[in-house]
């Protein structure tokens, strides 16, 4: 099993660019989530979908935050304009329902 | 709503000690229960779960973790502990109830010295 699958692994880029993070879930899981990790407010969950559905999106922190599960396979965070506040290790996770979560190695993101 | 609290931002133990990680959990029904690991610059391992049953379970490597209702604790904890074991820890209560949404604690930053 390839396991929750993240790309870019890091991501450079300037204040005001749109960025665009991709997962692909680990297969036949029907629950996936993006978490945002920092020093200073640890992880915190995005968003989450169950069967492709956004379920709670409470956590994203503004307008320039949007998130899209196209089919059962992938999903987007995309983050437009970029500011450097944004700057974190995003990571996604997926599950089957009622059980644990399994973490992609996440994606580092700078804006300068 | 859901809280964990990890009183212990950092820890550190020789090697070869045993561990004990610390975890209270505040949450309304019975809760499933986490314990992950994160080492410097990867994604998050799941250490082992509770969901219901025998209150001790264990993991991979070598760690435990007991599920204490009266206490609202699931502390994590190893006996010996080995230098491969630094890294960070979080705890985690899930809401089954709401898909698999689960709420992290800060973490724990283990350091082994030798």
């Amino acid at each position: 099993d390839a396991g929750v699958i993240q790309s870019p692994r890091h991501e450079v880029t300037e204040m005001g660019q749109e960025v665009t993070l991709r997962c692909k879930p680990i297969s036949g899981h029907n629950s996936l989530f993006w978490y945002r990790q920092t020093m200073m407010r640890g992880l915190e969950l995005l968003i989450y979908f169950n069967n492709n559905v956004p379920i709670d999106d409470s956590g994203m922190p503004e307008d320039r935050f949007s998130a899209k599960m196209p089919n059962a396979s992938f999903s987007t965070l995309k983050i437009q304009p970029s500011e450097p506040r944004d700057s974190a290790v995003y990571f996604c996770a997926s599950s089957l329902a009622r059980s644990e979560q399994f973490f992609g190695p996440g994606t580092r993101l700078t804006v300068l | 709503a859901q809280s964990v609290t990890q009183p212990d931002i950092h820890i550190t133990v020789s090697e070869g000690a045993s561990l004990e990680l610390r975890c209270n959990y505040s949450y309304g029904a019975t809760p499933y229960l986490f314990w992950y690991v994160q080492s410097p610059g990867q994604g998050l391992q799941l250490l082992l779960k509770y969901f219901s049953g025998d209150t001790l379970v264990q993991g991979i490597k070598g760690f435990e973790a007991e599920f204490k209702r009266s206490q609202s604790s699931f502390n994590l904890r190893k006996p010996s502990v080995h230098w491969s074991d630094a890294a960070e820890y979080f705890c985690a209560v899930g809401d089954m109830e709401y898909g698999n949404k689960l709420v992290f604690g800060a973490g724990t930053i283990l350091r082994v010295k030798s």
